[in-house]
């Protein structure tokens, strides 16, 4: 399972845009690139996944280089309720996901 | 919209006490999984099952079994517990491998 580095935590401002960045360095051809977002008290969410290029819908975009070795969530004016942590994940499709600690993202007003 | 139901929301037991932890989903998926979360790290894999009647060791299966005796339904037991298993349990279900996670509300289970 390919090992996936994302910063600790983030800060932001209400309106602004977050990119979070994940490496993943030893990703092989058949896995894809998923994250998820996680509340206090809640399980994840699925926000979005992707294998190449870049994917959208609407809660964020995700961008992935021609390489793949890295990919970032891209979430367009971040409100106080994005405050959460997202996690990068990174596998087969059939394998298991394997979560790591996640980026915890604080936006502030 | 029920999705993946955790029963139950909270526990409290004592070292050597056994019990059970009943995920429930009614999105007919065939993968189910069991995720521990302990504080200030992300959640790793107990156990997890591919069908009705399979199970599979995820990255910290001891002290765990599981039992999927019917497709919806996706057991973990503890037989005896230690305080080292205090955690917040998440299952999560998903209609194939890899792809689009639903998970529960989570079980905060404290053994003292």
């Amino acid at each position: 399972l390919a090992k996936t580095t994302q910063p600790i935590s983030m800060d932001s401002y209400e309106g602004q845009e977050v990119n979070i960045t994940c490496s993943h360095n030893n990703i092989a051809t058949n896995d894809y690139i998923t994250w998820y977002q996680q509340f206090p008290s809640q399980g994840p969410r699925f926000i979005i996944q992707g294998y190449k290029t870049k994917v959208t819908n609407e809660v964020a975009s995700l961008f992935i280089p021609a390489d793949r070795k890295s990919s970032t969530l891209s979430l367009p004016r971040v409100s106080l309720s994005d405050t959460a942590v997202y996690y990068c994940l990174v596998g087969d499709p059939v394998g298991e996901l394997i979560f790591g600690q996640g980026t915890e993202l604080s936006v502030k007003p | 919209n029920a999705g993946v139901t955790q029963t139950p929301k909270f526990r409290v037991l004592k070292t050597g006490q056994s019990m059970t932890l009943l995920c429930a989903q009614d999105m007919n998926h065939e993968y189910m999984y069991w995720y521990r979360q302990d504080p200030g790290m992300g959640l790793r894999l107990i156990h997890y099952s591919v069908g009705e009647g399979t199970t599979a060791k995820g990255e910290v299966p001891d002290g765990y079994n599981v039992s999927r005796l019917k497709k919806q339904n996706f057991l973990l037991g503890l037989e005896s517990a230690a305080p080292s298993q205090t955690s917040v349990y998440f299952c999560a279900s998903s209609y194939d491998r890899g792809y689009g996670y639903t998970f529960g509300s989570g079980t905060r289970l404290t053994v003292v």
